[in-house]
């Protein structure tokens, strides 16, 4: 699996837009780009997953860079409740193992 | 069941206890997951079911962990003789299809190991 680089941890004011980036320049053809965030004392919760096209659903936004090496994750009109950790996963559907691989995530303080 | 249900929410052992934690996953979700979270890291792959096989269990730490899925739903992780090193939440995910990485998990058990 491709490795992934997230900053360590970030603030964003509640209200405004929280832009999470991740790296992964070693992302293969076939790798899609996972989200999950977890909360404190919560398991992770799946947010959004994209190939290479932008996606958006209720919970967020993910860009993903044409060349496919980086990755944005914004959700628009941060609250309090979207204090987590944020993860940022690349894998092949199906892929060997059939396990996602966390690493450390962003931790995302939303301050009011 | 509309999520994933784990039990104990808490467990505190003696070193040398022997435990036992259940996951009830999804429904109908056939692949079923067990992960190892210590405090201030992320969660760790142990062992992957598919329905009631086991086909990766490359994550276990030692020959003291053991997980099951007999009967292709419910599973269990066991520990024998904990040790203070295996202190640390306990996750359960289940997804719908097998090679699926959208993943539902439970809230975890944590485990201490006094």
């Amino acid at each position: 699996d491709a490795k992934t680089t997230q900053p360590t941890s970030m603030d964003c004011a509640e209200g405004r837009a929280a832009n999470l980036p991740c790296n992964h320049s070693t992302i293969s053809g076939n790798e899609y780009v996972y989200w999950y965030r977890q909360i404190h004392s919560q398991g992770p919760q799946y947010i959004i997953h994209g190939l290479k096209n932008n996606e958006t659903n209720e919970m967020a936004s993910l860009i993903i860079t044409e060349d496919r090496k980086s990755s944005t994750l914004i959700l628009p009109h941060a609250t309090l409740r979207d204090t987590a950790v944020y993860y940022c996963i690349v894998r092949a559907p199906g892929g060997a193992g059939n396990m996602l691989t966390f690493g450390g995530g962003t931790r995302l303080m939303v301050k009011p | 069941g509309a999520g994933v249900s784990q039990s104990p929410r808490y467990k505190v052992a003696k070193r040398g206890q022997d435990v036992a934690l259940r996951c009830d996953p999804i429904s109908g979700h056939v692949s079923l997951f067990w992960y190892q979270q210590a405090l201030g890291q992320g969660p760790e792959f142990l062992t992957y079911f598919q329905n009631e096989a086991q086909l990766d269990k490359s994550g276990l730490p030692s020959d003291r962990f053991f997980a099951e899925r007999p009967e292709g739903s419910v599973s269990t992780l066991k520990i024998q003789r904990t040790q203070q090193e295996d202190s640390a939440v306990y996750l359960c995910a289940s997804s719908l299809a097998s090679g699926a990485n959208v993943l539902t998990f439970g809230a975890g058990s944590r485990l201490t190991v006094l």
